[in-house]
């Protein structure tokens, strides 16, 4: 069966540091994958997806970026983190990019910055 | 534009009562839509989802969810909550972005039980 694995679980980090979340993807291939943002009382943001390696579609313009260096791998990164960063962050995963295609969302990973 | 409302913030039921979740969507033509739901810390699940067909989607966990066209409505409903309900709620809608759909998401609705 497949998994979605997110880390770290919570992270604080201080203004002005580096960031990498890590999200990688077990039991399927080729899945398209997405970066959420969900801030406090608020929905979730689609912030990034892509659709193969190397692939890397955004969709708000911001101070983080996105990478896929391997097939099931999705990392989020920012240089230097500002305030308005903190939130919950949830890597997805779907096997098509069809409409309708159900998404698998990883346990998240809650960055505070301070 | 595509976009989803939920207008409740939160919700209050009693264990065992009956539930309904409000979704309003806008879309210019036939949506696929969706219901999530994230418990305290956790990631998103999928409870059902919506194509065409039949209007009334039945989904995991005594779930259903009524597609009413005119309305732009599609509301959730369980018939006897339990305390294990508790979570938070999203109604979701399709958008197409290039060669592929993205969800857009409501703001979501937390449910809380009373025992």
């Amino acid at each position: 069966s497949q998994t979605i694995h997110q880390w770290p679980a919570t992270l604080v980090q201080p203004v002005g540091s580096p960031l990498s979340l890590e999200c990688t993807v077990e039991g399927t291939s080729n899945p398209n994958l997405y970066w959420y943002r969900q801030a406090a009382g608020r929905g979730l943001q689609l912030l990034f997806y892509s659709v193969g390696i190397g692939q890397i579609s955004s969709e708000v313009p911001q101070n983080l970026s996105a990478s896929r260096p391997q097939d099931r791998q999705f990392i989020l990164s920012s240089k230097k983190l500002l305030l308005s960063d903190s939130g919950f962050y949830l890597c997805a995963w779907s096997e098509l990019a069809g409409r309708g295609d159900t998404q698998y969302f990883g346990p998240g990973t809650r960055l505070t910055v301070l | 534009a595509q976009s989803v409302t939920q207008p409740d913030i939160h919700i209050t039921v009693s264990e065992g009562a009956s539930l309904e979740l409000r979704c309003n969507y806008s879309y210019g033509a036939t949506p696929y839509l969706f219901w999530y739901v994230q418990s305290p810390g956790q990631g998103l699940q999928l409870l059902l989802k919506y194509f065409s067909g039949d209007t009334l989607v039945q989904g995991i966990k005594g779930f259903e969810a009524e597609f009413k066209r005119s309305q732009s409505s599609f509301n959730l409903r369980k018939p006897s909550v339990h305390w294990s309900d508790a979570a938070e709620y999203f109604c979701a809608v399709d958008k197409p972005m290039d060669s592929s759909y993205k969800l857009i998401f409501g703001s979501g609705t937390r449910l809380l039980v009373r025992p």
